[in-house]
């Protein structure tokens, strides 16, 4: 089946512009997670949506982060006001979410910000 | 707060050989722990995991871990390295009691594996 799809898969933006990243989860995935991957800093955490309970926001660096959920489904990360260290590669990774803590997230091929 | 180390980060080896990527975390309690691989410009794939019961843990592409309270580690092993097997791997911990599905990943270990 198909697995999690993020677009745009490459996104160069000037800085001060705002970006918006898509992710599409596997059908089925009632998880949803925001990841940043930075040259030599393994991946970070961003957020985390779990069903329709409110998300995990505890990992988005400054207010300039937001991120949604529509419909359970689809996912919205949003930059405002992009800046250097912004440039990064951002993934997106969806599971099942059956028990806590134990699920095999399924990860996104990225999408690679470069903010001149 | 959880942590991950991945001390090293570039292994060596020949093909044919075994290999060992560390991984050792800092965790209060029993964690749950993963591995994920990268091969470059993709997405991360998954090895294996630790959730409970035996300590030696088997996954894919012939990888096996083995889960160490005592020592708080989980290294990554292969009894024979393949050329193929080249890529990023990171080790992650899930802390169990409140931290939801959010995963606390190392900084990576690079491994290459050489005719």
């Amino acid at each position: 089946g198909a697995g999690v799809s993020q677009s745009p898969s490459n996104k160069v933006t000037e800085k001060g512009k705002d970006v918006e990243l898509r992710c599409d989860p596997i059908s089925g995935h009632t998880a949803l997670y925001w990841y940043r991957q930075s040259l030599g800093q393994g991946l970070e955490f961003l957020i985390y949506f779990q069903g329709n309970s409110a998300p995990d926001k505890s990992g988005l660096p400054s207010d300039r982060f937001s991120a949604e959920r529509t419909g359970g489904s689809v996912s919205t990360l949003t930059i405002q006001r992009t800046q250097q260290e912004d440039s990064a590669v951002y993934l997106c990774a969806s599971s099942l979410s059956r028990l806590e803590g134990t699920d095999t997230q399924y990860f996104g091929p990225g999408t690679r910000l470069t903010v001149l | 707060a959880q942590s991950v180390a991945q001390p090293e980060d570039q292994v060596n080896v020949a093909e044919g050989n075994p290999l060992t990527v560390k991984c050792t975390y800092s965790v209060s309690g029993n964690p749950y722990l993963f591995w994920y691989v990268q091969y470059p410009n993709r997405g991360l794939q998954f090895l294996l995991k630790y959730i409970t019961g035996d300590n030696l843990v088997k996954g894919s592409y012939g990888f096996e871990a083995e889960f160490n309270k005592s020592q708080t580690s989980f290294h990554l092993k292969k009894p024979s390295a393949l050329v193929s097997d080249s890529a990023l791997y990171f080790c992650a911990v899930n802390p169990r009691r409140g931290g939801g599905n959010k995963l606390t990943f190392g900084t990576g270990t690079q491994l290459k594996v050489e005719l």
